[in-house]
């Protein structure tokens, strides 16, 4: 199964000032189809995941656009370039290239300093 | 707008069997690949089942020969049949369609006795 590790698992941030998550996978994401199937989810306390962005970079409807993604291969980024108050919570990467199993990191908690 | 609402869970001895639902209104169950994930309680995210459109199905390792999916098509309603329970698969149990772009509110399983 396709390991993924996020880092930091802790993330204390000042409202309005950006914020960076890494995610790597133990192999490359890319699919037979050329695709890349790396999606990201937001989890807020006490309430469902929200996927954020699909394929490493196509932001979900309604997702505001201080939330991109980056990167290729094993390595991926998401960014939040201005910190809002309503994005506290769980941060998590899946991959859904070499599935089944999809897998998820270890899960990235963002906090308000 | 989509919904996706999961029943079933519960309080369960270990061994006993319990059937979880989820009930899709604005999505079509059937032509969509439907996925159950799971998050122990204070834990991250695990795969646990998926249903293809086509009607093939997976499992994660920890649940194979005791989970079983399916769906019912004319009740729009996806289907997690759990036998021979254990402790470790205490959890919220969510449904998840679209690839993780739906997410039900997910229902509690505690195995216990």
């Amino acid at each position: 199964d396709v390991v993924m590790t996020q880092s930091p698992l802790s993330l204390p941030v000042t409202l309005g000032q950006p914020a960076s998550i890494s995610c790597r996978s133990s192999q490359s994401l890319v699919h037979n189809d050329g695709n890349t199937y790396l999606n990201w989810f937001h989890q807020r306390p006490g309430q469902s995941p929200r996927r954020l962005l699909y394929k490493v970079s196509n932001r979900d409807s309604g997702v505001p656009d201080r939330f991109s993604g980056s990167g290729s291969g094993t390595d991926f980024t998401l960014k939040i370039s201005r910190v809002e108050a309503e994005d506290v919570g769980v941060y998590y990467c899946m991959q859904g290239t070499h599935w089944p199993p999809a897998t998820f990191g270890q899960g990235t908690k963002l906090e308000i300093k | 707008e989509v919904q996706l609402v999961e029943t079933g869970g519960g309080l369960n001895q270990p061994g006993e069997s319990l059937r979880l639902s989820c009930a899709a209104s604005g999505f079509n169950v059937s032509s969509n690949y439907m996925s159950w994930v799971r998050q122990a309680p204070g834990k991250g995210l695990e795969w646990v089942s998926v249903i293809y459109s086509g009607g093939d199905t997976f499992y994660a390792d920890s649940v194979k020969g005791r989970f079983t999916i399916s769906r019912d098509n004319s009740k729009n309603t996806l289907y997690l049949q759990m036998n021979s329970l254990r402790a470790e698969d205490t959890a919220v149990y969510y449904c998840a369609g679209d690839g993780g772009g739906y997410w039900g509110q997910g229902t509690l399983v505690t195995v216990s006795s």
